[in-house]
């Protein structure tokens, strides 16, 4: 079983719809969550972070983190054209002051197109 | 653009030539990391550096491979002997020490024939 599990779809949406997009992993010295934006031929980009549980919201995105259930979520509203891309799921464990790399884990990443 | 910067863009090889890849980070982001992303799959974490010092390894990274970070600033990584299961988009990330935002580079795409 691989540390962070996500579906690559890819998912299809018409413009304007809400898109959920989630991630399970195992490890549970995760404590850092991330949402990586990466188009075709570039490098990732990141969208949102959470640390432990909770939501978090910017603007259109809202990202959700239940760690009892080792669950993670991206929700985009009112989802546009420009957002069409890969989006990763990446975690990271203990930061480096307490001995940590601070490296990330990604899933595989799910593909999403928004149509127009 | 005072991004992380990695050359070359494309690098396409015969199978057996060595290759070495140069990322240029943030300046002043202490720490450097290396992933390698195959097609469909998430980027693998396989190096990082604090500052000059190689402080992790993964089991991704056979003896073929070796990275370096003279001085603390740019990083290179080599392949030798490269194989046709080499062929992957190569990352390079950095940050500041403590949970901050992993900028990463564009990425070298290396294709073995």
């Amino acid at each position: 079983q691989k540390e962070v599990e996500q579906d690559p779809g890819p998912l299809s949406v018409p413009e304007g719809a809400i898109v959920s997009l989630n991630c399970t992993y195992s490890n549970s010295a995760f404590q850092y969550f991330m949402w990586y934006r990466q188009y075709s031929r570039k490098g990732p980009e990141l969208l949102m972070y959470t640390y432990s549980s909770g939501n978090k919201e910017d603007g259109r995105f809202t990202a959700q983190v239940d760690k009892s259930s080792k669950y993670i979520s991206l929700f985009i509203r009112d989802s546009q054209p420009s957002d069409s891309a890969t989006y990763l799921c990446a975690m990271s464990d203990v930061l480096a002051s307490q001995g940590g790399s601070e490296k990330l884990v990604f899933g595989k990443g799910m593909k999403l197109t928004v149509n127009p | 653009d005072t991004g992380v910067s990695q050359n070359p863009r494309h690098k396409i090889t015969k199978r057996g030539q060595n290759v070495t890849f140069r990322c240029d980070p943030i300046s002043e982001h202490n720490r450097l990391y290396w992933y390698r992303q195959t097609l469909g799959q998430g980027p693998e974490f396989l190096t990082y550096f604090q500052n000059e010092a190689q402080l992790e390894k993964s089991r991704l990274l056979s003896d073929r491979f070796s990275a370096e970070r003279p001085k603390g600033s740019f990083s290179t990584l080599e392949i030798q002997r490269t194989e046709q299961g080499d062929s992957a988009m190569y990352l390079c990330a950095s940050r500041l020490t403590g949970f901050t935002e992993a900028f990463f580079g564009q990425g070298t795409r290396l294709t073995v024939v």
